[in-house]
């Protein structure tokens, strides 16, 4: 079936370490996405990416960084993780043309930093 | 983490009782609409879309109708239940006719309670 994926689904962490955010989809889209949601809290855009080795900053300005290699696979990478990173990190895909199709969402990534 | 947006608006209603859940979108360029359904601890989930050429569209208990004079948009749930507790986000898609592609702007959402 297809679907997208994040991995950890929680993720508790210390002040300072590196952490990747994994987003695997198997829809075959081109364009992927990732948000920032604090619980209850709107949605923002922090990257998305266009194609493979496509990537954009999205309108909330984050310290995190992303690649896009392959087709199916976004991750997001924070260098530093600080205690301000605390948050949910939502991936999704859409097709590249088409603008009558929504997004497809993952379940999330809550991140913890401590 | 660090709050970066409003608290969203809430909605309570009796179960049984019909929601009707609004939403005003910025772009008179936009030409399709979504809405979707959050869950606790899930990402959205696709409930229903309509296109700008549609004022009216209906699926199974939800019909989202679309004003484009004023703008808005509006998502009704007929006989509410429990499982309908969420929040719901309405989504906006602007096509670039040059190339075809399209920017997604979501709207701040709505917390729908549900009392049994």
């Amino acid at each position: 079936e297809a679907d997208i994926y994040q991995t950890p689904r929680y993720l508790v962490i210390g002040t300072g370490k590196k952490i990747t955010l994994e987003c695997s989809q198997t829809m075959g889209h081109d364009k992927m996405y990732w948000y920032q949601q604090d619980p209850g809290m709107e949605l923002h855009l922090i990257h998305y990416s266009y194609g493979v080795n496509s990537t954009e900053k999205g309108d909330l300005s984050s310290e995190s960084t992303v690649s896009r290699i392959r087709t199916e696979h976004f991750p997001l990478t924070l260098e530093s993780a600080r205690p301000s990173h605390t948050s949910q990190y939502l991936c999704a895909s859409s097709p590249r043309t088409g603008a009558t199709e929504g997004y497809t969402f993952g379940s999330g990534t809550r991140l913890t930093v401590v | 983490g660090e709050s970066v947006g409003l608290h969203l608006p809430t909605l309570s209603v009796q179960e049984g009782d019909n929601s009707i859940i609004n939403c005003a979108y910025s772009n008179s360029a936009s030409d399709y609409f979504i809405w979707y359904k959050q869950e606790s601890g899930k990402g959205p989930q696709f409930i229903i879309d309509i296109r700008s050429n549609m004022d009216k569209r209906q699926g199974q208990r939800v019909t989202v109708l679309l004003n484009k004079t004023v703008k808005h948009l509006s998502l009704q749930i007929a006989a509410t239940q429990p499982g309908d507790s969420a929040v719901y986000f309405c989504a906006e898609n602007i096509t670039h006719v040059n190339t075809g592609g399209f920017k997604t702007i979501f709207g701040a959402g709505t917390r729908l309670f549900v009392k049994a």
